[in-house]
């Protein structure tokens, strides 16, 4: 079955400690990217990956890292969590290069609360 | 700047009403896609459907069905004989094909509640 897969589902952390959000998809997708989603700002994209070791900030990079090194695999760090980034968090991969070419998949999604 | 407008934060409604939810998007590229995506209180993103701007075909499934128009840069989404089981927050997102960033632009959501 195609999917884009997410882990942890929820997580409840403290400020300052790392923590990584893993996504895998199965689908040999090119393209992968993280959003988050808070209230009436709808999705917004922190990073993207065209490819293998091609990453690039999205529209709110900051706090976060990603690392692409298997085309299968983009996790998302947070180095030092602040409360700000307490958030929903979406993984999302697709065939073109561009999220929404070719059918985009969208992970199940992390909870994620820093208290 | 705002691509995609969803001006309804919020709608409430009686099962069995008729709903449009709106949306209104940017852009300037001659080829880009426009999605429809359902988040139910359990949080996933279910895809609804996605349209090429070439394509101003409307769409209907089953009780859902879609209006979109290039001239006025709008894809509103309609549920007839709305259910309970509609209630969700409903997003419109763009894909241009153009620009450095490759990116899927969503609109703030619009949280539809149905009543018994």
């Amino acid at each position: 079955e195609a999917q884009v897969t997410q882990n942890p589902r929820y997580l409840i952390t403290v400020t300052g400690k790392k923590l990584t959000v893993t996504c895998s998809q199965n689908m040999n997708h090119e393209y992968m990217s993280w959003y988050r989603q808070d209230p009436g700002l709808g999705l917004r994209q922190i990073y993207y990956s065209m490819n293998v070791e091609v990453t690039d900030k999205g529209d709110v990079p900051e706090g976060y890292k990603v690392s692409r090194k298997e085309k299968r695999n983009f996790p998302l760090i947070l180095e030092s969590p602040s409360p700000n980034q307490t958030s929903l968090y979406f993984c999302a991969s697709s065939g073109g290069f561009t999220l929404g070419i070719t059918e985009a998949f969208f992970g199940q999604g992390t909870r994620l609360t820093v208290v | 700047a705002q691509k995609v407008t969803q001006a309804q934060t919020e709608i409430s409604v009686v099962e069995k009403e008729d709903v449009t939810l709106d949306c209104v998007y940017e852009t300037r590229d001659t080829t880009y896609y426009l999605f429809w995506y359902k988040q139910p209180p359990s949080g996933e993103l279910v895809f609804l459907i996605r349209r090429n701007s070439f394509d101003e075909q409307n769409e209907i499934s089953g009780r859902y069905s879609w209006n979109f128009q290039k001239s006025t840069s709008s894809f509103n989404f309609t549920i007839t004989a709305s259910q309970v089981v509609d209630s969700a927050v409903y997003f419109c997102a763009l894909s241009e094909t153009g620009g450095n960033n490759n990116d899927m632009r969503f609109g703030a959501g619009t949280r539809l509640t149905v009543k018994p």
